[in-house]
């Protein structure tokens, strides 16, 4: 299995709902990353999981709570969005790179979220 | 610190014409770079990767591109375009310690029948 898999592929939600989204991978990863992209753009790095712990936080705000319960998932939960976060939320995962070797990252298909 | 600049937001080629997608990086160690393809409502793609083994690297679907340090490039191209190239290409580079990814700010690709 050499997929990252997101679910759900599109999701529309209010203001005040809550949400979450999900991403699994099961080839031995131990470095697992949320991304935001809007259209055109490059994707922006949020979040990354190193050992199932939060090493990174690009200064999200609190409304996205990541979450890791083990070493093949990924949570991003979502509270109180607001419109402009409607994007593409692309989950990645990598091995932990070792000093010399270059790491690829594997991305999932993303969930397309709209707020409204 | 890394980064990698990639010239040219659009590019539009001919079908069956030459693809050269440009990208430049900016590394204090010796860097890994990468090329990633996106099709429309789709996520991210690995074309190929540069890790300090040969210098021109051989991709899927006819992409190759050639690891310059001298003038730090790393160009893909395609000898001849297809249709279903069409979609978004972006360069990205890391470092060889560390797990943070640097992308381009992406070059979209139209293929003119």
């Amino acid at each position: 299995d050499t997929e990252v898999t997101q679910t759900p592929k599109h999701l529309v939600m209010g203001m005040t709902n809550k949400k979450s989204l999900k991403c699994e991978q099961h080839m031995g990863h131990r470095a697992m990353y949320w991304y935001k992209q809007k259209a055109k753009k490059p994707p922006e790095l949020m979040f990354v999981y190193s050992y199932e712990k939060l090493s990174i936080n690009e200064s999200v705000p609190s409304r996205f709570s990541p979450e890791c319960p083990n070493s093949s998932l990924l949570n991003l939960h979502l509270h109180a969005l607001q419109p402009e976060d409607s994007a593409l939320y692309l989950c990645a995962s990598s091995p932990q790179p070792k000093r010399g070797a270059g790491t690829s990252y594997f991305f999932g298909p993303g969930t397309r979220l709209t707020v409204l | 610190a890394q980064s990698v600049t990639q010239l040219g937001s659009h590019v539009s080629v001919s079908e069956g014409a030459l693809v050269l997608l440009r990208c430049n990086y900016s590394s204090s160690v010796p860097p890994y770079l990468f090329w990633y393809v996106q099709y429309p409502n789709q996520g991210l793609q690995l074309l190929l990767k540069y890790t300090s083994a040969a210098t021109l690297v051989k991709g899927i679907n006819g992409f190759e591109a050639e690891f310059k340090k001298s003038e730090t490039s790393f160009h893909l191209t395609k000898p001849s375009a297809h249709m279903s190239d069409a979609a978004e290409y972006f360069c990205a580079v890391s470092a060889n310690t560390g797990n943070q990814f640097y992308f381009g700010t992406g070059t979209s690709l139209t293929v003119i029948p």
